[in-house]
């Protein structure tokens, strides 16, 4: 089955990093760029970054770069992705997608920052 | 950076009816690289269509994708009631950042 499964929700402080991952099935997973998009509550979709699954090459939104760092893991077939320097406008629901158009989406990962 | 506008911001039509959603760029997006999501309560989106006019496999043909440079249209030809959600328009540029979303456009039931 193709699918993406994120991992669990997250509660954490401002200044911690939270790090989600995102495991790939049922394709071959190298040969897709995959991506981070964020959406808080109520707001539109953000696009973070994404990694080359393949090369691990990355490129990054300008507003997260520093602070966001997407990595892989190509014999689990996983990525992931580390946001540091948490503050509360970072609660958000964070998804990984797949491909140059987002075909395949994960469920989502809720990272709540609050003190 | 290049901004995306939808419009209307709600629309509210009956099943069966013809829906047409509009997302205008800042600039031209190049390449037509333009998409469209459908996001349900509690769901992540769906891709519905991608280079402005190619339907996702899978997308029923009631859903179509058109217009070029600055203003892009999908139309629902005729609504089913598992229509009813929020659409996004996303444009992929070459510069940072290389993708953006409009703010959605919420079609309500009537």
């Amino acid at each position: 089955q193709v699918q993406l499964v994120q991992s669990g929700a997250e509660v954490k402080r401002p200044g911690a990093s939270v790090k989600v991952s995102c495991k790939a099935s049922g394709y071959t997973f190298t040969s897709y760029a995959m991506h981070w998009v964020r959406q808080a509550p109520g707001q539109r979709l953000e696009w973070m970054g994404w990694i080359n699954a393949g090369k691990g090459s990355t490129k990054y939104s300008q507003k997260f770069q520093g602070r966001v760092t997407i990595t892989r893991d190509t014999s689990a077939s996983t990525i992931y992705m580390e946001l540091s320097s948490l503050r509360s406008e970072d609660t958000s629901m964070y998804y990984c997608a797949r491909g140059w158009f987002f075909d395949l989406w994960g469920r989502g990962t809720l990272v709540t920052v609050s003190s | 950076e290049i901004v995306l506008t939808q419009s209307p911001g709600t629309l509210s039509l009956s099943p069966g009816e013809r829906a047409t959603l509009s997302c205008r760029a800042s600039q031209s997006v190049s390449s037509n690289y333009l998409a469209w999501y459908q996001q349900k309560p509690g769901q992540a989106p769906r891709l519905l269509i991608y280079d402005a006019s190619s339907r996702a496999p899978g997308i029923p043909d009631r859903f179509s994708g058109s217009g070029s440079g600055t203003d892009f249209t999908l139309t629902i030809s005729r609504l089913e009631p598992e229509d009813f959600a929020v659409y996004y328009c996303q444009q992929y540029g070459n510069s940072l950042p290389m993708y953006t979303f409009g703010q959605g456009t919420k079609l309500e039931i009537k």
